[in-house]
C-alpha cells in the first residue's frame, strides 16, 4: 500500500522541550511539505522540500527545522522557540512542485 | 487579505439535498484543489482542476478562470458527506488554503 504515514497521532511534550514529528511517504515522490492547521485558519506552511539534502522555509518556519536525508523521510523538529507549538501539524508529498498532493493523517501536539 | 476565501463557513444541510460551497482567489493559478477534511483530521483530495469542470460520482468541482472563482457541488448529499472542504489554490510555487467549509449533513 503506497501512502504518507506519520506518527504518533497524538503528542504531548513540556514547555522548553524540542520534540521531533515524523513522515514517511512510500509514493517515490521527490517534494514534501509540512504544514500546520490552527483552529478557524488555513493550512500554513512551515518548511519543504523539493528533492534529498534541500528544503527551503515556508510562510512560518521560525521555531522549527527539517532535514531531508532520505527521499523517503521528512522530519520535523518543533523546537522550543516556537512559541506557540499546540497545532495539527500535517505532512504532504508530491511528484513535483505544481502536482497533486497527498496528505498524511497528521499529528496533534499539545504543549502542556 | 487571505489569497482564498471561502463561503460559506459553515452549512447544515438535510439528507438528500443539494449543496454548493464557493471559493474565491485573487493570485494567479497553474490549479485549483479541492480537499475533504474528515473529523479525524486526515485530509484526501477530492478534485485537482485548470478550466471547466470535473465530475467524480456525487461531487461535481467548477472553475470560471477569468472571474477567479471556484465551486463544489455535492448532489444528493448524504450524513457521510460530514467533512471540511478546503479550497486551496496552486501558484505553481505554492499553495494557498482556504480556511474550510464545514459542512453537516443531517439524516
Amino acid at each position: 500500500d503506497g501512502g504518507i504515514t506519520q506518527s504518533p497521532k497524538y503528542l504531548f511534550r513540556k514547555e522548553g522541550q524540542n520534540v521531533t514529528l515524523s513522515c514517511e511517504q512510500n509514493l517515490n515522490h521527490d517534494a514534501m511539505y509540512w504544514y500546520r492547521q490552527d483552529p478557524g485558519q488555513g493550512l500554513r506552511l512551515i518548511y519543504y522540500s523539493q528533492i534529498v539534502n534541500d528544503f527551503q522555509k515556508g510562510d512560518i518556519a521560525e521555531g522549527y527545522s527539517v532535514s531531508r536525508e532520505k527521499k523517503e523521510s521528512f522530519p520535523l523538529t518543533v523546537t522550543s522557540a516556537q512559541k506557540n507549538p499546540t497545532a495539527f501539524y500535517l505532512c504532504a508529498s508530491s511528484p513535483g512542485p505544481a502536482r497533486e498532493q497527498f496528505f498524511g493523517p497528521g499529528t496533534r501536539l499539545t504543549v502542556l | 487579505k487571505n489569497e482564498v476565501e471561502q463561503s460559506p463557513q459553515n452549512l447544515t444541510a438535510q439528507e438528500g439535498e443539494f449543496i454548493t460551497i464557493n471559493c474565491s482567489y485573487s493570485v494567479g493559478i497553474s490549479a485549483l484543489h479541492w480537499l475533504q477534511q474528515h473529523p479525524g483530521g486526515g485530509i484526501v483530495s477530492l478534485f485537482m482542476l485548470s478550466s471547466g469542470k470535473k465530475k467524480h460520482g456525487r461531487l461535481i468541482a467548477t472553475i470560471n478562470i477569468q472571474e477567479k472563482h471556484s465551486s463544489l457541488h455535492i448532489t444528493a448529499s448524504h450524513p457521510r458527506d460530514s467533512a471540511v472542504y478546503i479550497c486551496a489554490a496552486n501558484t505553481g510555487n505554492q499553495f494557498y488554503f482556504g480556511t474550510g467549509t464545514s459542512l453537516t449533513v443531517i439524516p
